[in-house]
């Protein structure tokens, strides 16, 4: 069965640190990759996406992610977090099941980037 | 980009009663909507496939009796939590899915809090 695996379920940072966010998936089709994050209170928005083309993507807020597929993975950074970064980050993969594309979610990651 | 719109924003009902929540699409058509059901620090976690003019398709260990869900038109899917217990309070997503550039796009509604007391 498919499977997405976030390996850090809580991160803490200073403002500046640089951050990684791990995400690896299950699956071998081929797969559309997610990155979304949802703030306090608020509703899953879209960082990034990878369909196909240059495996290192850049999305809003200065987040980027690259799909490396030897390893099965979706990893997503960005150099220098803010406080306004808070919120939980989840990874997602799309994956034809049963003739319909469905989204598996991991566990997310709860960041907290402190001022 | 797509916008996705659910109603109520949040609900508190009492045992035993039913509840609706409604997923629109506002700007675009969408065969296909998905509910989702998120727990306190939880992931997202599948409940049903939406799909318009047929029946829906639930994820395993999902009761079809006790979530109903109805796909009538192409901007609008409902679900309809029968017979409410204090177990269903959640926060409820759904999400509708868009072609994009040869492939598919989820966009997401802003979700639903169903407190049942």
């Amino acid at each position: 069965a498919q499977s997405v695996s976030q390996h850090n379920h809580h991160v803490i940072l200073s403002e500046a640190a640089s951050l990684e966010l791990g995400c690896n998936y299950s699956y071998g089709g081929t797969v559309n990759l997610f990155w979304y994050v949802q703030y306090p209170g608020q509703h899953l928005q879209l960082l990034l996406k990878y369909f196909s083309g240059d495996p290192l993507v850049k999305g809003i807020k200065g987040f980027e992610a690259e799909f490396i597929k030897s390893k099965f993975s979706f990893n997503l950074r960005k150099p220098s977090v803010q406080w306004s970064d808070t919120a939980e980050y989840f990874c997602a993969v799309t994956a034809r099941t049963s003739g319909t594309y469905k989204y598996i979610f991991g566990t997310g990651t709860r960041l907290k980037v402190l001022a | 980009g797509a916008v996705v719109s659910q109603h109520p924003s949040w609900v508190i009902c009492k045992s035993g009663t039913s509840v609706k929540i409604e997923c629109r699409s506002l700007d675009f058509q969408a065969t296909t909507m998905f509910w989702y059901r998120q727990f306190p620090k939880q992931s997202l976690m599948l409940m049903a496939t939406s799909n318009e003019g047929s029946k829906a398709t639930y994820e395993q260990g999902v009761e079809k009796d006790k979530f109903l869900i109805n796909h009538a038109s192409l901007t609008l899917s409902t679900l309809t939590v029968t017979s409410a217990h204090p177990e269903d309070s959640s926060f409820y997503i759904c999400s509708a899915r868009a072609p994009v550039g040869g492939s598919y796009e989820q966009y997401f509604g802003p979700g639903t809090r169903l407190t049942v007391t």
